[in-house]
Order: C-alpha cells, then structure tokens, then sequence
C-alpha cells in the first residue's frame, strides 16, 4: 500500500501571500489530520478531518483552514502569509474505523511539506 | 490539558550500548501511546503503538513499556547503531478531540561509531 503523499514538498512563498498544501492519505484510510512542526514550537495540531467534515481545530488563528473531498484527500490552505508560519507541515492520516474510534488507531504521517516565507 | 515530556532531551552514545528514553505524560486517562522517529527535514515513522491496556510492545531491537498510573512511558533500545540516530518522539491522542495528537519535545539521539 503506498503511503501518506504530501505534495508540494518544498514552497516558498512572500508575506501576504496565500498556499494550498495537499494531502493523500493511505488508500482507505478516512481520517486526516495535520500539525505544523517549528524549531520553538514543535509538533501542534491544526485540525483533523472525517468523511470531509471537520471534527477538531487546534488553536491557529483563522489564516489556516482546510478541507477533505469525497476521495478523502485534504488540503490545507493559509493566507495572508506571515513569517512566522515557515514550518514543516505534516499531514497524517488513520483508518478511522467505525467502533473503534480516531483516538485507537495509529496515525502514519507523511513526509512534509517544507514551508518558507519570505 | 495534556502535557507531555521527554527526557533527555539530547543523548549521544556509542555503537553497540543499550538505551532508554523516556516520556512523561500529565493525564493519565489515554487511549494509546505513539512512539515516533523522525530523521532530518524528513515525516514521522512509527514505530509502535501501545494500548492502554498494554504494558508493553516490542519490535525488533525496539521494546516500549507503558504504565498509565504513573504518567510514563520508556523506549529502550538494545544495542544501538549508527543508523538508529534520529528525533524520537512520543505522543498520546487527546481524551475526547478526534484526531489530535499531543507531542513530546523529542530525545536527539546520536549514535557513533
């Protein structure tokens, strides 16, 4: 089975500027989450999504929204650019398997998409 | 709210040494507890899973030990290689938010020749 893809895996935007980041879970897998990963920071959660709704948001001010499509695939966008949202963006994704519940299963991440603005 | 630690935060050891790392959680009512590797600028790995009701799970050279009551979890690693230098991190999912994992700062491991 192939594995969590994430594509772009470099960017590098301006200030003000906005960026889509995509994500393509495991084949069957319904449930993607993402979280930002800074040096001062760490890993932080920015918002997970079931069956294209989205069912927790971590605290990120409004800039960073996202969506999942009907294949399960998500994106994640962030406009109005800041610096300070340079960060390796990683998306994960878990079967999300009914009766066992998001929060029992292994999440498998993918590998990234580097951030930097400038 | 969930907190978690990890100490130490960096370790540096020859090839060949066994080792243990270790993980500090504050709310104790978790469902699972993830262990993670993490290579330079690259994803996460995961490396094992264990469920609260487990004590421990272990997968090649890897051995994870859990104990809920006390808020800990260890990562031992049993004769150490060069190759096993990377970020480890630990995480545990939130007690009612779908989704989301709280993390560890992460133990830098280097392993030298």
């Amino acid at each position: 089975k192939a594995g969590v893809t994430q594509t772009p895996r470099y960017l590098i935007k301006t200030r003000g500027q906005q960026v889509t980041l995509s994500c393509s879970p495991i084949s069957g897998h319904r449930s993607v989450s993402w979280y930002q990963q800074t040096p001062g920071q760490g890993l932080q959660f920015l918002f997970e999504y079931f069956s294209e709704t989205q069912r927790n948001k971590g605290n990120f001010p409004g800039r960073f929204s996202g969506r999942q499509f009907s294949n399960s695939r998500s994106e994640m966008n962030v406009s109005t650019l800041e610096l300070g949202d340079s960060a390796l963006y990683l998306c994960a994704s878990s079967p999300g398997l009914a009766g066992v519940g998001t929060r029992r299963e292994t999440q498998y991440f993918g590998p990234g998409t580097r951030l930097l603005v400038l | 709210k969930q907190e978690v630690t990890q100490i130490p935060a960096a370790l540096s050891v020859p090839e060949g040494e066994n080792l243990v790392l270790n993980c500090s959680f504050t709310d104790s009512a978790i469902y699972n507890l993830q262990w993670f590797r993490q290579d330079p600028g690259k994803g996460l790995t995961s490396l094992l899973l264990i469920q609260s009701s487990q004590r421990e799970q272990t997968s090649g050279r890897l051995n994870a030990s859990l104990d809920k009551s006390s808020g800990r979890s260890t990562l031992y690693i049993a004769a150490s290689q060069p190759g096993d230098s990377a970020t480890y991190l630990c995480a545990v999912p939130g007690g009612t938010s779908y989704g989301k994992l709280t993390f560890g700062q992460g133990t830098i491991l280097t392993v030298h020749p």
